[in-house]
């Protein structure tokens, strides 16, 4: 069955950096696109990146541009996601998710999420 | 960016009745549509694609529709594990955008 499983969170000070790992399993990683999606405790879901199967092409939110590096091993079935500089309003649970349809299409849907990794910014 | 309005922010159904979620988009999204449920503490669920198709294993009573600008999410006749928050998603124009949700309580 496919598995998502979100790491690397955890408290982190203000300007400081964090990357986050999720780990795939059950299915051909290298073959889909893949999303990172994060929410603020207590609010909505904030879309944030996307990479293609190969790696060759990512798309971020505006507001995170210059600040994100979305990447994928796909010899180790795992994505990443390197977030520098971070603000308070970082503050989240980042969920990697996988594209609904394995091939090109990066911007079709999530169908299968991780259970997620809370990232506190914090002094 | 495109900015999803859902309404109304929270809605109240006895089980048994139906529920009607509306969704708007600030410019046509043509049927780039996606529909998701969040219960507390879980991860969000795929329900609608492409406005009006099924994810896998969602339950019939799940129904999308609309096209361009305005759509709706109906549960016809809603059980008590339907509550939840239903958030909507535009996949037309990046960047990809979330409504604010609505949460559904069962009377």
């Amino acid at each position: 069955q496919v598995q998502l499983v979100e790491s690397g969170g955890g408290v982190v000070q203000p300007g400081r950096s964090q990357r986050l790992s999720c780990a795939a399993s059950g299915f051909t990683f290298s073959s889909y696109p893949m999303h990172w999606v994060r929410q603020a405790p207590g609010k909505g879901l904030e879309w944030v990146a996307v990479i293609s199967k190969d790696g060759d092409y990512e798309y971020s939110a505006d507001s995170l541009k210059g600040r994100i590096t979305i990447s994928r091993d796909n010899s180790k079935n795992t994505l990443y996601l390197q977030m520098n500089s971070l603000r308070d309003e970082d503050t989240a649970v980042y969920y990697c998710a996988r594209v609904l349809q394995e091939g090109t299409q990066l911007w079709l849907p999530p169908d299968y999420w991780g259970r997620g990794t809370l990232v506190t910014v914090s002094s | 960016e495109i900015v999803m309005t859902q309404s109304p922010a929270a809605l109240s159904v006895s089980p048994g009745e139906r529920a009607t979620l509306s969704c708007r988009a600030s410019q046509g999204v043509s049927s780039n549509f996606a529909w998701y449920q969040q219960k507390p503490g879980q991860a969000p669920r795929l329900l609608i694609y492409g406005a009006s198709t099924r994810a896998t294993g969602i339950p019939v009573r799940f129904s999308g529709s609309g096209s361009g600008t305005d759509f709706t999410l109906t549960i016809s006749s809603l059980q008590s594990e339907d509550s939840a928050v239903y958030y909507c998603q535009q996949y037309s124009y990046w960047p990809l955008t979330f409504g604010g949700g609505t949460k559904v309580e069962i009377k």
